[in-house]
């Protein structure tokens, strides 16, 4: 069974930058997990930030950037706004047209 | 362009349900469409995909043999019959598409509310 790990909550101060991490519980995230990051408020549906690694969604502005540090998956905030504060969930493709979510990452802009 | 949900609702242990998730402003027929849903307040859990004509379709363990995934293309809309449903089924159910070409969701829904309870 895949289990996908996040920081469960992290912060960061207004106009800084902010790198959360989406790993594995056993073994290392690379580009064949396609790795994608999804923003999402309370009582809002997600909404698509980066897909295959580092891609930007249409609309995500480029403050928002994906890629892989060392084993895990990262999604780098530059320039952190007060609207930032969100959850922020990573998905790994794992085959078969199958993802798996990590538990997400609060962010909180402080 | 959109796609949005309909069927959630308040329903008793081993009950059923059908969503629906409609399309608009693009052809459902393109793409690969995903139930996901989110326990309140908890995270995502990705729930069950089908094929783009719909002959082929995967689901999570925790509702494999009890939610059935479909669609119909004539009609852009998406469907999840769920059978058997346990207090634990109860969350916020989201449709999501899936380009080709993509391993992630682009467009998402609005979701819909599914209580299992009695």
């Amino acid at each position: 069974q895949t289990v996908v790990t996040q920081e469960p909550s992290f912060s960061v101060s207004p106009g800084g930058t902010v790198t959360l991490t989406c790993g594995l519980s056993s073994g290392s995230v690379s580009t064949t997990y396609y790795p994608s990051w999804y923003r999402q408020t309370p009582g809002q549906a997600p909404r698509t930030l980066i897909y295959n690694t580092n891609t930007r969604s249409s609309g995500v502005p480029d403050r928002f950037s994906g890629s892989i540090l060392g084993n895990r998956a990262a999604l780098t905030i530059t320039g952190a706004q007060a609207d930032d504060e969100s959850d922020y969930y990573c998905a790994l493709y794992v085959g078969g047209g199958i993802s798996v979510f990590g538990g997400g990452t609060k962010l909180t802009v402080l | 362009v959109q796609l949005v949900e309909s069927g959630g609702g308040l329903v008793q242990p081993g009950g059923s349900l059908r969503l629906s998730c409609a399309a608009s402003g693009f052809t459902l027929s393109s793409y690969w469409m995903h139930w996901v849903r989110q326990a309140p307040g908890k995270g995502l859990e990705w729930v069950s995909r089908v094929s783009l004509d719909g002959r082929d379709a995967t689901y999570a363990d925790s509702v494999k043999g009890r939610f059935t995934i479909s669609r119909d293309n004539a009609k852009n809309t998406l469907y999840l019959q769920m059978n058997s449903l346990r207090a634990e089924d109860t969350a916020v159910y989201y449709c999501a598409s899936r380009p080709p070409g993509w391993y992630a969701f682009d467009v998402w829904g609005q979701g819909t509310m599914v209580t299992v309870s009695s």
